[in-house]
């Protein structure tokens, strides 16, 4: 199993369309939470940072259920724009004490005019 | 330009030769990671550098791999006697210091194993 867990998609929806990705993860020790965007052949760029209270910027709102070690991201209002993969990551402590990303497999979205 | 920057953004090698590498982090970044990603897949750790220390190397696939980052800035990764599965797009990874989430990529090279 692996640690960070995605929705497979893809995800094709209508422009105007509000969309929800779900991500698990399997390390209860892990520490931040993060949604990153990868465009097609492009280098993954942090989107937003997920707090347990819930945080929104714009369209965009992340939610985090450490209990269930459940992790969201909503889209609303779609722009063609926001075609692209989007990654679920984790962060924990490894042994060199650095913050060590896990990543998702990638949820890609497709937005359609 | 203020960003990671990787070289080559393509190569293409044969089966058996060795590659090296090259990423050229923002300047002051003290922490360096090195991710392989398969298509399809997310970005997956190899490893990373606090300055010029490899502090954690777990993520290197077997001993052909090898990294390094003598001065503390520019780092290289070699890969030895390439294989098929060595087939990926390797990214590079910088943060102002260790302990942020928030790192920012390079493009990444494009490595084609033939």
């Amino acid at each position: 199993r692996k640690e960070v867990e995605q929705d497979p998609g893809p995800f094709n929806v209508p422009e105007g369309a509000t969309v929800a990705f779900n991500c698990t993860y399997s390390n209860s020790a892990s520490q931040s939470f993060f949604w990153y965007r990868q465009d097609c052949r492009k280098e993954p760029k942090l989107l937003m940072s997920v707090y347990s209270s819930g945080n929104e910027d714009g369209r965009f709102t992340a939610q985090l259920n450490r209990a269930s070690q459940y992790i969201s991201l909503l889209i609303r209002d779609s722009k063609l724009s926001d075609s692209a993969t989007y990654l679920c990551v984790v962060t924990s402590i490894s042994s060199g004490s650095a913050r060590q990303l896990t990543f998702g497999s990638g949820t890609q979205l497709t937005v359609l005019p | 330009g203020a960003g990671v920057s990787q070289s080559p953004r393509y190569k293409v090698a044969k089966r058996g030769q060795d590659v090296a590498l090259r990423c050229d982090p923002i300047s002051g970044h003290v922490s360096l990671f090195w991710y392989q990603q398969a298509l399809g897949q997310g970005p997956e750790f190899l490893t990373y550098f606090q300055n010029e220390a490899q502090l954690d190397k777990s993520g290197l696939p077997s001993d052909r791999f090898f990294a390094e980052r003598p001065e503390g800035s520019v780092s290289t990764l070699k890969i030895q006697r390439t294989q098929q599965e060595d087939s990926a797009v390797y990214l590079c990874a910088s943060s102002l210091t260790l302990n942020t989430g928030s790192q920012h990529f390079g493009d990444g090279t494009r490595l084609s194993i033939l």
